[in-house]
């Protein structure tokens, strides 16, 4: 069964810490990303990764930064947390794209985080 | 880049009533139409998948229809359950080039009354 974990379910930190959100895939995806969800405006890319060591913005990238070290493994960072990204976040993970054919994203349970 | 209108936002049915769900799109080069469905607690997983050589699929009580000449693609799920009730989200690809970035619409909040 193919797998994408994210360290915490559910996370409270307070203004201005730095906070680390930790995704892990089991499927060996070259593909990793991760996203905001909020009431009514869907799913937004923050931050997308196509191989260890590389990444692109996604539509929000303000506020936050990623890191890949490890193919497995993909993190979200918020430098200096803020109230406004209060917020559930979701990781996924696909196959690359390759000669024109997409593939399906796995995603992760989500993290809701609060920022008091 | 690509642009995804997803359409209701709520769709509230009765047990055993069909749903439909609709999205339009913006890039021509768009291939893969995938649909998502959210439960609550849980991430989005995928449901079905259409890609552009083909104008519909089916899978036991859900199908996807796809228009390329209008963009517009719908998900249709028939002889709904209790158990349908959920959000559930539309994408087609982003752009064009070598990564498939999936530009997902709004969602749909699926209410199936028993």
């Amino acid at each position: 069964d193919v797998k994408v974990t994210q360290s915490s379910r559910y996370l409270v930190k307070r203004t201005g810490e730095k906070v680390f959100l930790e995704c892990v895939q089991d499927m060996d995806h070259e593909n990793m990303f991760w996203y905001r969800q909020d009431p009514g405006l869907g799913l937004r890319l923050i931050y997308f990764s196509y191989d260890v060591k590389m990444k692109e913005k996604g539509d929000i990238p303000e506020g936050y930064s990623v890191s890949r070290e490890k193919k497995e493994r993909f993190s979200l960072i918020l430098e200096s947390a803020s109230t406004n990204q209060t917020s559930m976040y979701l990781c996924a993970s696909s196959l690359p794209f390759r000669q024109g054919i997409a593939y399906e994203q796995y995603f992760g349970p989500g993290t809701r985080l609060t920022v008091t | 880049g690509e642009n995804v209108e997803q359409h209701p936002s709520t769709l509230s049915v009765q047990e055993g009533d069909s749903a439909v769900i609709k999205c339009t799109y913006s890039d021509s080069a768009s291939n893969y139409f995938p649909w998502y469905k959210q439960e609550l607690g849980k991430g989005p997983q995928l449901i079905i998948d259409i890609r552009s050589n083909v104008g519909e699929k089916k899978d036991q009580r859900i199908a996807v229809t796809l228009n390329k000449t209008a963009k517009h693609f719908s998900l249709h799920i028939t002889e709904t359950q209790p158990e349908d009730s959920a959000v559930y989200f539309c994408a087609a690809k982003r752009g064009s080039g070598g990564s498939y970035i999936p530009t997902f619409g709004r969602g749909t909040s699926l209410i199936v009354h028993p």
